[in-house]
């Protein structure tokens, strides 16, 4: 089945040390987002990839990093930098296209303790 | 992206129509109407959407006011399982891939 993958679902991390989410699609989709999530918030827009080699920073990006070598791969990492790490990561597709939706993982939620 | 302004909650009783109004006054030509809803802890899915034409698919109703600077999405019989988050964005598409977000509204559907 076509869709978007994030692992793992529950993350459990130090203080101090920095994290990988992944995010995987199999939907061709040319654009993928993450977004972060705090309880009672809405969905907060961290670094987005509209194509290959190619990411721009979103609205929250400082403490994160991103890559973006394979078109079904946009892995984000929580860097140590990062004051406030613990929250719910959702990551996203979306193809190119005057009208076109998102479809999103069912979300990572990380914990630092 | 056009702002999108939504109220926090809304309370609505099983069986009844559950009108969720949204306020994109700054809306510009080309930005169509979004609509996503997210059950707790799970990824949005995504709802309906229009450029200024009422739109109905089998989840839902999109009516968009004739100058496109406010929305109302229906849920014509709600259910326990539509309580949820919905959300409201404008975005237009094409090359234009931010999509942001705001807080969207705490559906609440009681028995």
């Amino acid at each position: 089945d076509g869709g978007i993958t994030q692992s793992p679902k529950y993350l459990f991390r130090k203080e101090g040390q920095n994290v990988t989410l992944s995010c995987e699609q199999n939907l061709n989709h040319d654009a993928m987002y993450w977004y972060r999530q705090d309880p009672g918030q809405g969905l907060r827009l961290i670094y987005y990839s509209q194509i290959v080699n190619d990411f721009q920073k979103g609205d929250i990006a400082e403490g994160y990093s991103v890559s973006r070598e394979k078109k079904e791969s946009f892995p984000l990492t929580v860097t140590s930098a990062q004051k406030n790490p613990t929250a719910f990561y959702l990551c996203a597709s979306r193809d190119r296209g005057r009208f076109t939706e998102a479809f999103f993982g069912q979300g990572t939620r990380l914990t630092v303790v | 992206d056009a702002k999108t302004t939504q109220p926090p909650s809304m309370d609505c009783a099983e069986g009844r129509a559950a009108n969720l109004p949204c306020n994109h006054s700054t809306i510009s030509g080309n930005e169509y109407v979004y609509w996503y809803r997210q059950i707790h802890s799970q990824g949005p899915q995504y709802i309906i959407h229009g450029l200024k034409n009422n739109e109905t698919n089998e989840m839902a109703s999109l009516i968009i006011t004739e100058d496109r600077k406010s929305s109302t999405l229906i849920l014509p019989h709600a259910t326990l399982r539509d309580t949820a988050v919905y959300y409201c964005i404008v975005n237009s598409g094409g090359s234009n891939y931010k999509l942001t977000f705001g807080k969207g509204t705490l559906l609440t559907v009681n028995p």
